[in-house]
Parts: C-alpha cells; sequence; structure tokens
C-alpha cells in the first residue's frame, strides 16, 4: 500500500511554543491530506481537510490560527500548533487519500505540552 | 445527523473467529474502511467495502449491505496480536470519513 510518513515522531515543548508537524507521502501523489487528532481512549477527530494550492478547510470548533495547515505540494503538508498550551497535547495523525478513495495514514505525532 | 455504531468491546479466544458489526447512518455513502488499531499507534487500512457483499483477504473478511446500513469484520483464526481497537468508517457524500468509536477487542489464550 501506499505509504505516508510524519515527522516528528514524539515532540516535548514548552507552553506557549509552537512545534511543526510535517506529513509526507513518499510514493505517491496526494491532492487531499487530512489531519487528525485522537485523545486517549478516544475516535479519531478530524481537525481539517487541506487541498493542494489552497486553503485548508476546518471543522467546527478547530482553531484555525492556531492550527496552521500548509499543504504546499502534492507530497507535503504541515501542521502548525502555534502558541501550544498543556491542553493541545494530543495524537495527531495525518492521511492522504488516493484517486480510488482509499486514505492511508501516518504514523502519528505525539505531541506533549508541558 | 450521522451516525457509526459498533460495540464498545469484545473479548474472544486465541484461534477462534469474531465478528465484530458496524451500523451507520449519514448523509451519501462512498464505501466503507475498517481500520485496526493498536494502542498507541495510528490506524492501518484492513478494507474497503463500496459494493454489497464480502470481501476476503486472508484471516479478515469484510461484509456490506447498503440497503441495511449495515457491515462486519470477520475475523478468523485469531491470534494474540489481533488484540487491538477497530474502527468502522464511512466515507460520506463530501469525501470525508466519519467514525465510528472503535471497538476494543481482547484475545484471551
Amino acid at each position: 500500500g501506499a505509504v505516508v510518513s510524519q515527522h516528528p515522531s514524539r515532540v516535548i515543548c514548552k507552553s506557549g511554543t509552537s512545534v511543526k508537524i510535517e506529513c509526507r507521502s513518499l510514493d505517491f501523489q496526494a491532492t487531499t491530506m487530512f489531519w487528525y487528532r485522537q485523545f486517549p481512549k478516544q475516535s479519531l477527530m478530524l481537525m481539517a481537510t487541506s487541498n493542494e494550492g489552497s486553503k485548508a478547510t476546518y471543522e467546527q470548533g478547530v482553531e484555525k490560527d492556531k492550527f496552521l495547515i500548509n499543504h504546499a505540494s502534492l507530497t507535503l503538508s504541515t501542521l502548525t500548533v502555534t502558541s501550544a498550551h498543556p491542553e493541545d497535547s494530543s495524537f495527531y495523525i495525518c492521511s492522504a487519500r488516493l484517486a480510488d478513495n482509499e486514505q492511508f495514514f501516518g504514523p502519528g505525532t505525539r505531541l506533549t505540552v508541558l | 445527523g450521522q451516525n457509526i455504531d459498533q460495540p464498545t468491546e469484545m473479548t474472544a479466544t486465541e484461534g477462534a473467529i469474531v465478528q465484530i458489526n458496524c451500523t451507520y447512518q449519514t448523509s451519501g455513502f462512498n464505501g466503507l474502511f475498517w481500520y485496526q488499531q493498536h494502542a498507541g499507534e495510528a490506524p492501518t487500512f484492513l478494507s474497503y467495502n463500496v459494493l454489497d457483499g464480502l470481501e476476503e483477504k486472508g484471516r479478515f473478511s469484510s461484509f456490506l449491505s447498503r440497503s441495511k446500513g449495515y457491515s462486519y469484520l470477520l475475523l478468523k483464526e485469531l491470534q494474540m496480536k489481533d488484540s487491538a481497537s477497530y474502527l468502522c468508517a464511512v466515507m460520506d457524500s463530501n469525501y470525508q470519513l466519519i467514525w465510528g468509536a472503535g471497538t476494543k477487542l481482547i484475545i484471551k489464550p
């Protein structure tokens, strides 16, 4: 299957700092990527849909000025958590959708904000 | 509203067969996915059904009935490594995945 990578896999930061998470499709071009957040023992929550070359579409309740998404190329989308706070600590997962609607996930990034 | 229902937790014995059900009500339908997720890891793709019927892939099979809004994931010859959460997700008319809360499967020796 298609491979999606994320970097970093784990990050610990101080409150108030910004963190950038990269999501790459390694062997295919993805016009659409998705960013999810998952709190412990809860289901995946879609944060935003990222389309190459255009602004991301955010789900209700997700602050677009806090979670900046850039999808500059067909193989790379980035999520920047700005001015992170402890409540932003979570597991952030990206996915990329193929033309046949299959969706492949990156390994996830565990963010801990102290 | 959109809704995906699956059992919260199931227990099965190593070597046995288990069926995890999923019912859905969504605005439009563009396919149903099953994912496996081990604790602390991202989901991994198991199956995709868009037409009615049974899709078999090794020890795992997935069934879909669009008229009933129903799917199941069948796991045969259970192994201890199959202990995980199994997520059912439906792609709606906007091509977005609507997620169930997941079924935690516990395999006992």
